[in-house]
Formats: C-alpha cells, structure tokens, sequence
C-alpha cells in the first residue's frame, strides 16, 4: 500500500519567512510533483523530479524552489513567504513506466500572516 | 495554455441515481485521462484511468473516452451517499505532468 506523508497537516508562518515542506514515499517511486490546490483554480503542478538531485518547473513555479537529495524525499522551499502563497499543498509520487496513478499525500494547509 | 474544463456542479442525484459527470480538454494530443475523488478535506484518490476512446467499467463506475470530441465522462451507477465528493477530472499532457479541472461537486441524496 502506497504511503506518501507530509511533515505538518497546518501550518502558519509570517510574511518574509522562509518554509520547509516536507514530503516521503515509501514506495521507491521515481518521480515525485508538488501541487497547490485554491478555491475555484483547482489543482495547480508547482514543481515535479522525475529522479534525484532532478527538478522540473510546473505551471506556477514563481516564489517557489524545490529540493530531491534523496529519492523518497521531496521537499518544496518558500523562500519568502508571502500572503498569496496561503494554499493547500499536496505531494504526490507515481513509478515510471507504470503512470497510472499519481498517489497524494494528506496535503498542508499553509496560512501565511 | 493546456486546459480541463468541468461544470462546478454541485450536481444533485437521489440515491439509486446514475450520475454523469463530464469533463472536456483542450489538448487534442493528450494520452491519458484521470478520474480522482475527492472529500472534503482530504486529498484526492484516484477512481479510474482511461487511455484509449471507448468506455472502461470499473464497479458501479464507467469511464468514457471520446478523442475527436475531447471530452472525458464518468458515470456512477446506484449512486449512494456516500459517493458525494467532488470529482476531478486529470488530463497527462505529457511525462505525467497532469492539468485539473476545478471539478465537479457531486451530492447524493437518501
């Protein structure tokens, strides 16, 4: 059974911070993608690593950098928060070839102050 | 700019109901198709995938693929209550990177 965890299920950080978020697969999974989620846009592709120390820029990468150090963690890096970033933010991982299905983790609610 | 359109709903069915739910894309050269659901709260899982034109049964759900009018449906059949959530619609534009729709609220009613 497939697990993705992220490291906190809220989270409230202050204008100008910079903010971690942390995300594991326990499945071997190559690639990995960090998405946000607002009222009325839908799911929106920030960020996404098809293999370690690999990044690619998603549809909305602006303010937003990425790290893959170690192929079951990907973790998403605000390098200074700001009140428009307060979103909901999900972490899936899927295998390659096999791309039937993208696996979620339980998302952050981030509130930036 | 690649997108998925759905209908915000919410959409209304009486349990037993059938419920149809629709989706169209932009991208006449995407692969694959995504059906996740979502409750309120969580994140999304993932109901059915579709890759050529056609239907593809699952259960009491129906994926329906039809290329040249680029548009995805997904049929409940028996609805119940417990399958109100709101349904997202996911085209693989290439190399996974999917594009949502906004999706579709789904309300069952006992």
């Amino acid at each position: 059974d497939v697990k993705v965890t992220q490291s906190s299920r809220y989270l409230v950080k202050r204008t100008g911070e910079k903010v971690f978020l942390e995300c594991v697969q326990d499945m071997d999974h190559e690639n990995m993608f960090w998405y946000r989620q607002d009222p009325g846009l839908g799911l929106r592709l920030i960020y996404f690593s098809y293999d370690v120390k690999m990044k690619e820029k998603g549809d909305i990468p602006e303010g937003y950098s990425v790290s893959r150090e170690k192929k079951e963690r990907f973790s998403l890096i605000l390098e200074s928060a700001s009140t428009n970033q307060t979103s909901m933010y999900l972490c899936a991982s899927s295998s390659t070839p096999a791309a039937d299905t993208q696996y979620f983790g339980p998302g952050t609610r981030l509130t930036v102050l | 700019q690649k997108e998925v359109e759905q209908n915000s709903g919410p959409l209304s069915v009486p349990e037993g109901a059938i419920a149809s739910l629709n989706c169209t894309y932009s991208d006449r050269g995407s692969q694959s198709f995504f059906w996740y659901r979502q409750y309120s709260g969580k994140s999304p899982e993932l109901i059915m995938f579709i890759y050529s034109n056609g239907d593809k049964e699952d259960g009491r759900f129906t994926a329906q693929l039809n290329k040249a009018s680029q548009y995805v449906s997904l049929l409940i059949r028996d609805s119940q209550p417990s399958d109100s959530a709101t349904y997202l619609c996911a085209v693989d534009t290439g190399f996974q990177k999917l594009v949502f729709g906004t999706g579709t609220r789904l309300l069952v009613s006992p």
